[in-house]
């Protein structure tokens, strides 16, 4: 069956050290994306992808990059660590769509997620 | 604008109903979804609506949309311990080209005796 992980599952690391999370998807999805999840925050959109070499900004990508040389992997770095930025991480894929499918429906498929804490 | 927003929390005791209140923002968004997350977990789809239907049952599950007042919600009948988790209400609209999806901060379903 296709699936989507992350790696590792818990992390614990100082500021100012590189972090990077793994996330690897066989779904052979062209969109993949990184949010990160905050009490009362729900779900943020960090960084994402619509295909190899393609890399976008989201709502909070300040201190985080990803890097795309393949369809199945989007990794996620953390240049310098800081404790603003602990949290938990969660990956996702799903099916691209050009602006005329509207009407296909293609869910977001989602990793068990990543704790981190930056001490 | 893009905009998703939930009540945080609802308790309920077992049996009962439930229901799980979501309010959007952009029209344009094709599909209406509801994802769910145990303790521990990612999130897992648990049913979706597109947005020229008014409801939806799926056993258990009746997701009820007022595009008009851009309102959606999710009833989950005979309500068990196992419906504790975060409920996410999440948009796809025009302007992330369908590709993207906007969440709401979740809503924590508390079941008990």
């Amino acid at each position: 069956d296709a699936e989507i992980t992350q790696s590792p599952r818990h992390k614990i690391t100082e500021t100012g050290r590189q972090v990077t999370l793994a996330c690897h998807q066989t779904w052979n999805h062209n969109n993949m994306f990184w949010y990160r999840q905050d009490l009362g925050h729900g779900l943020r959109l960090i960084h994402y992808s619509y295909g190899v070499q393609d890399t976008n900004k989201g709502e909070v990508s300040d201190g985080y990059s990803v890097s795309r040389s393949n369809t199945e992997d989007l990794p996620l770095t953390l240049e310098s660590a800081a404790s603003s930025q602990t949290s938990v991480y969660f990956c996702a894929s799903s099916v691209s769509l050009r602006k005329a499918e509207g009407a296909k429906n293609q869910p977001q498929h989602f990793g068990d997620g990543t704790r981190l804490s930056i001490l | 604008g893009e905009d998703v927003e939930q009540s945080l929390f609802l308790s309920v005791r077992e049996g009962d109903s439930s229901v799980i209140n979501c309010t959007y923002t952009d029209s344009s968004s094709t599909y209406l979804y509801w994802y769910k997350q145990e303790p521990g977990a990612g999130l897992q789809l648990l049913t979706y609506i597109f947005s020229n239907m008014d409801m939806k049952q799926d056993q258990r599950l009746t997701v009820l949309l007022n595009k008009k007042d851009k309102h959606l919600s999710l009833r989950i009948a005979d309500t068990q311990t196992g419906d504790s988790a975060i409920y996410f209400c999440a948009e796809r609209p025009f302007s992330g080209g369908y590709n993207k999806l906007i969440f709401g901060a979740g809503t924590r379903l508390a079941v008990h005796p």
